[in-house]
């Protein structure tokens, strides 16, 4: 069972790189979520999906892109990396129904530098 | 919109004392969960409890308890007897109820970091 699994752990990229950051679920979860966290700060979501081949812009969507082809898979695509996109990127699911707010339930995140 | 507010950046405590953790949240729904996560030096991050706004029970999990009062708009966590495990960043979130065809985004509060040492 191994849950939420990102790849890779850690990535130093330089300005104007691009890379994908995956991310997958076995827990046959309808919802997923990119978050990132800068030093000091919550967590603020970049994008999320309720479902396969639907996807949708979270507080912060600038410089990315997503995917969402399988229920299991969900990347995240920086196109132009910029030094501001130096976080940690945490990826998440969750299995919703209405009037039931199922917790999330995180990968242990990618921590990225752009230099 | 939501907000989620954490007042105490960091907290020092000696091991077994008791700390509680503040939480205090905005918002304009009538129906919302709360959540406490905890993100050990790991980083990983752990989940801890859900609470809707209609059950203002207070829980009590072993050395851990929560405190819910919409009167104050706080959701407050308690550790008694505090244990050099438990330090970590403690992260209060609030997220508005899941209607169809949308998803339990959660806002964040910025996060508590509790150390403590023996």
């Amino acid at each position: 069972n191994a849950g939420v699994t990102q790849t890779p752990k850690f990535r130093i990229l330089k300005i104007g790189q691009s890379m994908t950051l995956q991310c997958a679920q076995d827990m046959n979860h309808n919802y997923m979520y990119w978050y990132r966290q800068d030093p000091g700060m919550g967590l603020k979501l970049i994008y999320y999906s309720v479902g396969a081949g639907i996807t949708d812009k979270g507080e912060v969507p600038n410089g990315y892109n997503v995917s969402r082809s399988t229920t299991e898979d969900f990347p995240l695509r920086l196109e132009l990396a910029a030094p501001s996109q130096t976080s940690v990127y945490f990826c998440a699911s969750s299995y919703s129904r209405i009037r039931d707010n199922s917790p999330l339930h995180f990968g242990n995140g990618t921590r990225l530098t752009v230099t | 919109a939501q907000k989620v507010t954490q007042a105490q950046t960091e907290i020092s405590v000696v091991e077994k004392e008791d700390v509680t953790l503040d939480c205090v949240y905005e918002t304009r729904d009538t129906t919302y969960y709360l959540f406490w996560y905890k993100q050990p030096p790991s980083g990983e991050l752990v989940f801890l409890i859900r609470r809707n706004s209609f059950d203002e029970q207070n829980e009590i999990s072993g050395r851990y308890s929560w405190n819910f009062q919409k009167s104050t708009s706080s959701f407050n966590f308690t550790i008694t007897a505090s244990q050099v495990v438990d330090s970590a960043v403690y992260f209060c979130a609030l997220s508005e109820a899941v209607i169809s065809g949308t998803a339990s985004k959660l806002t964040f509060g910025t996060g508590t970091r509790l150390q403590v040492t023996l």
